[in-house]
């Protein structure tokens, strides 16, 4: 069955500091994987998109990775600031011919503490 | 451009009441889909449209679920009658195509007493 793995559940972290969230896939072959953010009482917004053959994709402070060999994809934020505090998710898009069927992950919440 | 539009925000309601969740996607968007957000669940598809037409509603948990998508700006997803277990965050999302990046609306907070 095709999953979607985030850890830690939670996170809390101080302000200026760094952090990385994990996303574990077993969707296998999937056409990209996307980072959202998602603040509290909205709907989920984009970070980073990453095709199946890239490794690595920037968003200003928010850094994507992606090892297809190991299925792992990491979400890196530097100098973390209050507005990071949000929930993070993880989807990873089937490489079917038009699929729709995105496989989230329950996410990963942040919080920063001042 | 506005986004994607949903009505209203919140709602709450007591259960067997008719509950209905409205949606405005993002003009030139064909692709239409309609989740449920829970803690424990995360987000999960109910119903996609492509071009107005109901895709895939395999997501949709019985049959007191219904969406419909009457024109391109448009779409209603409707629960009769609600039940305690109804209660989630719904979301309408909409794209170009459908491996395209998903725009995500505000949501509806929905409460079955």
């Amino acid at each position: 069955k095709n999953q979607v793995e985030q850890s830690p559940q939670s996170l809390i972290i101080l302000e200026g500091k760094n952090c990385t969230l994990q996303c574990n896939y077993t969707v296998s072959p999937f056409s990209n994987l996307r980072w959202y953010k998602q603040d509290t009482g909205r709907g989920p917004v984009s970070l980073t998109i990453m095709t199946f053959s890239e490794n690595t994709k920037s968003n200003g402070r928010y850094t994507a990775t992606l090892d297809a060999d190991t299925k792992q994809s990491s979400l890196h934020i530097t100098a973390s600031q209050l507005s990071d505090s949000a929930s993070y998710i993880c989807v990873v898009s089937p490489r079917t011919s038009g699929t729709y069927k995105y496989i989230f992950g329950t996410g990963t919440r942040l919080k920063v503490l001042a | 451009d506005a986004g994607v539009i949903q009505s209203p925000r919140h709602e709450v309601t007591e259960m067997g009441q008719e509950v209905t969740l409205r949606c405005k996607p993002i003009s030139g968007h064909n692709s239409l889909f309609w989740y449920r957000q829970t803690m424990m669940r995360g987000l999960e598809l109910l119903i996609y449209f492509n071009n107005n037409v109901p895709i895939d509603d395999s997501g949709m948990p019985e049959d007191r679920f219904s969406a419909k998508m009457p024109n391109a700006s448009f779409s209603t997803l409707k629960i009769q009658p609600s039940e305690p277990r109804d209660s989630a965050v719904y979301f309408c999302a909409s794209t170009r195509q459908p491996q395209e990046t998903q725009y995500f609306g505000p949501g509806t907070r929905l409460l079955v007493l």
